[in-house]
């Protein structure tokens, strides 16, 4: 692995259906980061995760949620997926240095349709 | 509220430089992020700025003015590979970024 990987690729889910989009980073990042990217509107946060075993909460974090159990893992779960959660979904790490660029780097996506 | 704005569309001719602009209004300021992305692909760092000034690295140059709120990318020798859109990010106060919509650039012959 070099970099981030998201799984999978793209899906197509019924509502009310449970799903979880798979992130995992090899490059020891601390911190880690949901968006979601629609047709027209700029990238917005779900969730993040400053450092293993810890999270917040983004811009639009309904109806999502995480958990950082390790540092290179960041798995995403709708709950009960709906049709408004239809977008590409990017996983990105950063190293989460409180100075400095702190870059951050993104996944392949996701790309997610409810029906 | 927080805003970033940035022109939805550009067209450019091959060879040519094309300037996309970005203005932003935000809580905070820690820095200022160009990316670009290709169509269906993810986003890939171009620059950053976080004092005044011009920031060159080869063909592509993004400019910072924080009293104005401005920014611009600067891409020279346009080649048909730069058609992407180009993403302005803002980090704010909360060392969150804050994403325009993004500039689709259009490169022809």
């Amino acid at each position: 692995i070099a970099g981030i990987t998201q799984a999978p690729t793209s899906q197509i889910l019924a509502a009310g259906r449970r799903m979880t989009l798979r992130c995992t980073q090899d490059m020891r990042h601390n911190a880690m980061y949901w968006y979601r990217q629609d047709l027209g509107l700029g990238l917005r946060l779900i969730h993040y995760s400053n450092t293993a075993g810890t999270t917040g909460k983004g811009e639009v974090p309904d109806g999502y949620s995480v958990s950082r159990a390790n540092t290179d893992d960041f798995p995403l779960t709708l709950a009960s997926a709906v049709p408004s959660q239809t977008s590409v979904y990017f996983c990105a790490s950063s190293e989460g240095t409180s100075g400095g660029t702190d870059t951050q780097y993104f996944g392949p996506g996701t790309r997610l349709t409810v029906l | 509220g927080q805003n970033i704005d940035q022109p939805t569309e550009m067209t450019a001719t091959e060879g040519a430089i094309v300037q996309i602009n970005c203005t932003y209004q935000t809580s905070g300021f820690n820095g200022l992020f160009w990316y670009q992305q290709h169509a269906g692909e993810a986003p890939t760092f171009l620059s950053y700025n976080v004092l005044d000034g011009l920031e060159e690295k080869g063909r592509f140059s993004s400019f910072l003015s924080r009293s104005k709120g401005y920014s611009y990318l600067l891409l020279k020798e346009l080649q048909m590979k730069d058609s992407a859109s180009y993403l302005c990010a803002v980090r704010d106060s909360n060392y969150q970024l804050i994403w325009g919509a993004g500039t689709k650039l259009i490169i022809k012959p």
